[in-house]
């Protein structure tokens, strides 16, 4: 699976956007990019995936760029519940696969 | 509740004592998989299971660990002999196992070895 790389830590204030980077240059034509996110002692949890087109769901929006080598996660109104350690991981879609985990993006949202 | 539910959610052993970790994955999913989480560490890939192939062990640490999927089911990770080294939260999740594939993750059981 492709490498990624993600800022170690991020600051957002209460209500504004937050906007995860992360790197993935050598990502493969058949690997979707992932993001999972894990609060304080809790288990990952899955927000969203996408493979070339920019995607929206109830929790965030992704973004990738066209020529694949980086996305952007973007929480619209981000509040102190969505404080976390965010994953960017890239992996082929096809079958049971193990998730690869770097060590994430620290965001901490401020009041 | 439909998550994935793991037991126990502590369990403080001493060195050298078996240990058994419970995983009840979500009903119908046929993927199972084990990862562990270190104290400031990133999530380690232990074994994953899907459906009635061979379980993928090549994350296993060393030959003290060993799991076992029940029926297509739960699923017990076990850990021979313990040493502190094993301290950690072990995380379980489970996937439909096709398509997207989204793994949806227990709260994990911390292990604690004195």
């Amino acid at each position: 699976d492709a490498k990624t790389t993600q800022p170690t830590s991020m600051d957002c204030a209460e209500g504004r956007a937050a906007n995860l980077p992360c790197n993935h240059s050598t990502i493969s034509g058949n690997e979707y990019v992932y993001w999972y996110r894990q609060i304080h002692s809790q288990g990952p949890q899955y927000i969203i995936h996408g493979l070339k087109n920019n995607e929206t769901n109830e929790m965030a929006s992704l973004i990738i760029t066209e020529d694949r080598k980086s996305s952007t996660l973007i929480l619209p109104h981000a509040t102190l519940r969505d404080t976390a350690v965010y994953y960017c991981i890239v992996k082929i879609i096809q079958g049971a696969q193990k998730l690869v985990f770097g060590q994430g993006t620290r965001l901490t949202i401020n009041p | 509740g439909a998550g994935v539910s793991q037991s126990p959610s502590n369990k403080v052993t001493e060195k050298g004592k078996d240990v058994e970790l419970r995983c009840d994955p979500i009903s119908g999913h046929t993927a199972l998989y084990w990862y562990r989480q270190s104290l400031g560490q990133g999530l380690e890939f232990l074994i994953y299971f899907q459906g009635n192939s061979a379980p993928d062990k090549s994350g296993l640490p060393s030959d003290r660990f060993s799991a076992e999927r029940t029926g297509g089911s739960v699923s017990t990770l076990t850990i021979q002999r313990t040493q502190q080294e094993d301290s950690a939260v072990y995380l379980c999740a489970s996937s439909h196992g096709a398509g997207v594939n989204i793994q949806y993750f227990g709260a994990g059981t911390r292990l604690s070895v004195l």
